[in-house]
């Protein structure tokens, strides 16, 4: 199976700040196989980027993906507050298709 | 887009059975697939495998095969996820989301709301 590592485990920042989210995964994936989705608290996932990079219907363009092969990145360029969340990075290249263990973007 | 609902929260004994329903809005899964995942408190989602209802072909997780069965209902719309021999490590929010990209290794663009399942005796 397909480990995805994601990096860091938590990140804070403050409302106005870039955040650089990183998943790194243990066999090369088609850079089409890399998908990035955001959670709430009590809410279920909500995807964010398709295709390591194109934006999901109706996501603001201050999200954005990047990367090939084994690491990928999503950026957020100016964090909103109702971006505070958890992000999670899934490879749907190869069955059985996995996720990463979650990025806590939280509030410094 | 298609809007996922599923049945409420339960609560089950070690050993038995748990089963879980996810409705399409409107009534029609489409073509597409749905997968059903679950997760627990401070992980990411672990895939359990998938069904194409309109077909009624399933697709197992490794991890969950020979314990767990998909079925669905074409005529309501209607998808189930059933879980034998509850264990208290199945204890975890259950999800059903619809399958995109590729049929054998999807991704998700809707997802039900979740149903937690408690095993506690």
């Amino acid at each position: 199976d397909i480990v995805l590592t994601q990096s860091p485990g938590t990140l804070s920042l403050s409302p106005g700040e870039r955040a650089t989210l990183s998943c790194r995964a243990s066999q090369n994936i088609s850079s089409n196989y890399l998908v990035w989705y955001q959670q709430k608290l009590g809410q279920a996932p909500r995807l964010l980027i398709s295709g390591a990079s194109s934006r999901a219907t109706g996501i603001p363009d201050r999200f954005s993906g990047s990367g090939s092969g084994t690491d990928f990145i999503l950026t957020i360029s100016r964090l909103e507050p109702e971006d505070f969340a958890v992000y999670f990075c899934q490879q749907c290249g190869r069955s059985p298709i996995t996720f990463g263990q979650g990025t806590r973007l939280e509030i410094k | 887009q298609v809007q996922l609902v599923q049945s409420g929260a339960e609560v089950k004994k070690p050993g038995s059975s748990v089963k879980v329903s996810c409705r399409a809005s409107g009534g029609t899964f489409n073509s597409n697939a749905i997968s059903w995942l679950r997760q627990v408190p401070g992980h990411g989602p672990e895939w359990m495998g998938k069904i194409i209802p309109i077909l009624g072909i399933s697709d197992y997780a490794q991890n969950f095969k020979g314990r767990v069965t998909f079925t669905a209902d074409k005529a309501t719309g209607t998808a189930y996820m059933e879980l034998t021999s509850l264990r208290s490590d199945d204890t975890a929010v259950y999800y059903c989301a619809r399958g995109m990209g590729l049929v054998a290794s999807p991704y998700f663009d809707s997802w039900g709301q979740g149903t937690l399942v408690t095993v506690s005796s």
